[in-house]
């Protein structure tokens, strides 16, 4: 059972944007950076965002990522067909001294 | 260029002992903590521990500990994931993956191409 709660699934258009939440508490996303990750079917994880909203080298600018609270959130614009896939959020929980992850989300361009 | 090779896939019976491996090139690896990653078949990631190659410091998610060891060889950088007697229900997919703890974030910037473990009588 995951502290971090995500939709199962999101859906849009191409062209259009999609935003994915991620729910948590003040043991981990209250206090500390969040990143999201991209996986591609039958990939592995790729990291999208650090920091809360750093892009890695290579990461478009139609990915972005902002923190609020306890919950932070990630914005796909400009859809493309290539962007489905599932994708998590991650942090630090300071209660359980370990990394968690969200449950994860299935984008599906429509 | 930063690469996290993974071993094969293995496919064993309950209660047989496996470890499986992760060889970090294009970085200096005993300076990065390398984490292991669990897939369950059509389920999220769930992190289950992590080690800094440099002097094997390892720490373990609470729902691992326990149920496996985490160790790593500096001189060959490689991370090790091992089992002593193997379930069925550990049938997953597992990953390393590299951290980068900078400014207090911490996420994983590099992955394996992930092993998959089958465990069936």
């Amino acid at each position: 059972q995951s502290v971090l709660t995500q939709p199962p699934s999101v859906s849009a258009a191409p062209g259009q944007k999609v935003t994915i939440s991620c729910s948590g508490s003040s043991s981990n996303i209250g206090n500390n950076y969040v990143a999201w990750y991209q996986q591609l079917p039958g990939t592995a994880p790729k990291l999208l965002i650090y920091e809360n909203n750093r892009r890695p080298s290579g990461i478009p600018d139609r990915f972005s990522g902002s923190k609020s609270g306890t919950s932070a959130t990630l914005g796909i614009a400009g859809l493309q067909t290539g962007d489905e896939a599932d994708y998590y959020c991650g942090t630090w929980d300071n209660s359980l001294s370990a990394d968690v992850f969200g449950t994860g989300t299935k984008v599906t361009v429509l | 260029e930063v690469q996290l090779v993974q071993s094969g896939a293995e496919v064993k019976k309950p209660g047989e002992s496996l470890k499986i491996s992760c060889e970090g090139s294009g970085y200096y690896f005993p300076g990065s903590w390398i984490a292991w990653v669990r897939q369950m078949p059509g389920k999220g990631l769930e992190w289950m521990g992590i080690i800094y190659p440099g002097d094997s410091d390892t720490r373990y998610s609470p729902s691992f500990q326990g149920q496996v060891t985490i160790s790593a060889d500096k001189s060959t950088n490689t991370a090790y994931l091992q089992w002593s007697s193997l379930k069925a229900s550990e049938t997953a997919l597992y990953y390393c993956a590299r951290l980068l703890w900078s400014n207090g974030g911490r996420s994983f910037d590099f992955w394996g191409q992930g092993t998959e473990v089958t465990v069936s009588s």
